[in-house]
């Protein structure tokens, strides 16, 4: 059982806008912890993606946005590609336990 | 360019040991802490360990402490994880990882490295 929680899957059509959730609690993102996002491509390392729950490194193309309110987080992907099935993460920091770095499950997009 | 090799993972049979490296490049390694984390096979993402730049501030997870121990050599830009008392379910793709100057975020991975623990 994952700290952070994200739905298993999501899925679009090309072109479409998708989102995906990732909910934590009050001693992680609900604490002020910034959020981040990874990509993990079919058989690949897991790449970061979003960083400080809005920011994109350099190279990751402004279709992909996050944010964050309260307790939660989401990342948008606009304009869906074929390209961006992969499986999505989102991490956080913990100071109540002793797993400081924690992660959500993952969630699978699919394009459709 | 930022690159993090794994190397060190094997079959190895319950209760054994092995020692995996992460030969970092393209960064000055020593302004940096590093993170091991792991992934068994078809799951999630599951942090491992933590060490400071000086190596000076260690952090692990549970399902790990007392078994496995992180180290880093600044001087051969390396870092490592000796793993004791394996067991089945710490078979998992492990990766290095950088952490980056924001929030605890991990700004660059390795490509992994596979361990399986089976008799």
């Amino acid at each position: 059982q994952s700290v952070l929680t994200q739905p298993p899957s999501v899925s679009g059509a090309p072109g479409q806008r998708v989102t995906i959730s990732c909910t934590g609690s009050s001693s992680n993102i609900g604490a002020g912890y910034d959020v981040h996002w990874y990509q993990q491509l079919p058989g690949t390392a897991p790449k970061l993606l979003i960083y400080g729950n809005s920011n994109r490194p350099s190279g990751v193309p402004d279709r992909f946005s996050g944010s964050k309110s309260g307790t939660s987080a989401s990342l948008a992907i606009t304009g869906l590609q074929a390209e961006d099935e992969a499986d999505y993460y989102c991490q956080s920091y913990d100071s109540s336990l002793s797993a400081f770095w924690v992660f959500g499950g993952g969630t699978k997009l699919t394009v459709l | 360019q930022v690159q993090l090799v794994e190397s060190g993972g094997g079959l190895v049979k319950p209760g054994g040991s092995l020692r995996l490296s992460c030969a970092a490049s393209g960064f000055t390694f020593s302004d940096y802490y590093m993170s091991w984390i792991r992934q068994a096979p078809g799951k999630g993402l599951e942090w491992v360990s933590y060490i400071s730049s000086s190596g000076s501030t260690i952090y692990y997870a549970d399902s790990v402490k007392g078994r496995f121990t992180i180290s880093r050599d600044n001087a051969k830009n390396s870092l490592y994880l000796q793993m004791n008392s394996l067991r089945a379910e710490d078979t998992a793709v492990y990766y290095c990882a950088r952490v980056g100057y924001g929030d605890y975020d991990l700004d660059y991975w390795g490509q992994g490295t596979l361990v399986t623990v089976s008799s």
